[in-house]
């Protein structure tokens, strides 16, 4: 069965320092990757998705991630926090193509501080 | 990028009532639309799948007779929950997905809140 593990529930940077939000994935196929961010009041935003092309995924915003195989990881990253990226983080696996059933990690809230 | 909308954003009820919770696509077609549920500080569960024009598919372990869809159009899902209880109380949130191409994102709903009393 696809999974997708969030090693952290809480993730918390000074504004200005770097971001890593890790995630690990579990699939008998070759995945399709999404990371999705959700501010409240407001619906999921895809920030990235890694569909078998290129490993190292740009998105929105400055984030990018990196597949790697070898380590069924797919880690999101950015070089400076913003205050505006506080939000709730989900990774995201699809065994099936065209954005079909979508299965979610648990979530990461990363907290920025001043 | 594409919008949803969902409407209300939040909803009390009392147990025994029924609630009926909106999904629209506001500037574009959506063929197949998905209904989650988030419970607190947990991640989004699929429930069911709708495509236009069709009965909705539901994930193993959701009741289809408590939880109706209905996606009659193009640009409006449904989802109607019967004689709710308090342990149905949680984020539902839809998402929708154009026709074009076969590798098309979905666009998430800003989720509505329900708690029933």
């Amino acid at each position: 069965a696809q999974s997708v593990t969030q090693l952290d529930s809480h993730v918390s940077v000074s504004e200005g320092t770097p971001v890593l939000l890790r995630c690990n994935y579990s699939s008998s196929y070759s995945p399709s990757l999404f990371w999705y961010v959700q501010h409240p009041n407001k619906g999921l935003q895809l920030l990235l998705k890694y569909t078998s092309a290129a490993t190292l995924v740009k998105g929105i915003n400055g984030f990018e991630a990196e597949f790697k195989k070898s380590e069924t990881s797919f880690h999101l990253t950015k070089p400076s926090a913003h205050m505006s990226d506080a939000a709730e983080y989900f990774c995201v696996v699809t065994y099936t193509t065209g954005f079909q059933k979508l299965v979610f990690g648990t979530g990461t809230r990363l907290l920025v501080s001043p | 990028g594409a919008v949803v909308s969902q409407h209300p954003s939040w909803v009390i009820c009392k147990s025994g009532t029924s609630v009926k919770i909106e999904c629209r696509s506001l500037d574009f077609q959506a063929t197949t639309m998905f209904w989650y549920r988030q419970f607190p500080k947990q991640s989004l569960m699929l429930m069911a799948t709708s495509n236009e024009g069709s009965k909705a598919t539901y994930e193993q372990g959701v009741e289809k007779d408590k939880f109706l869809i209905n996606h009659a159009s193009l640009t409006l899902s449904t989802l109607t929950v019967t004689s709710a209880h308090p342990e149905d109380s949680s984020f539902y949130i839809c998402s929708a997905r154009g026709s074009s191409g076969s590798d098309n994102e979905q666009f998430f709903g800003p989720g509505t809140r329900l708690t029933v009393l």
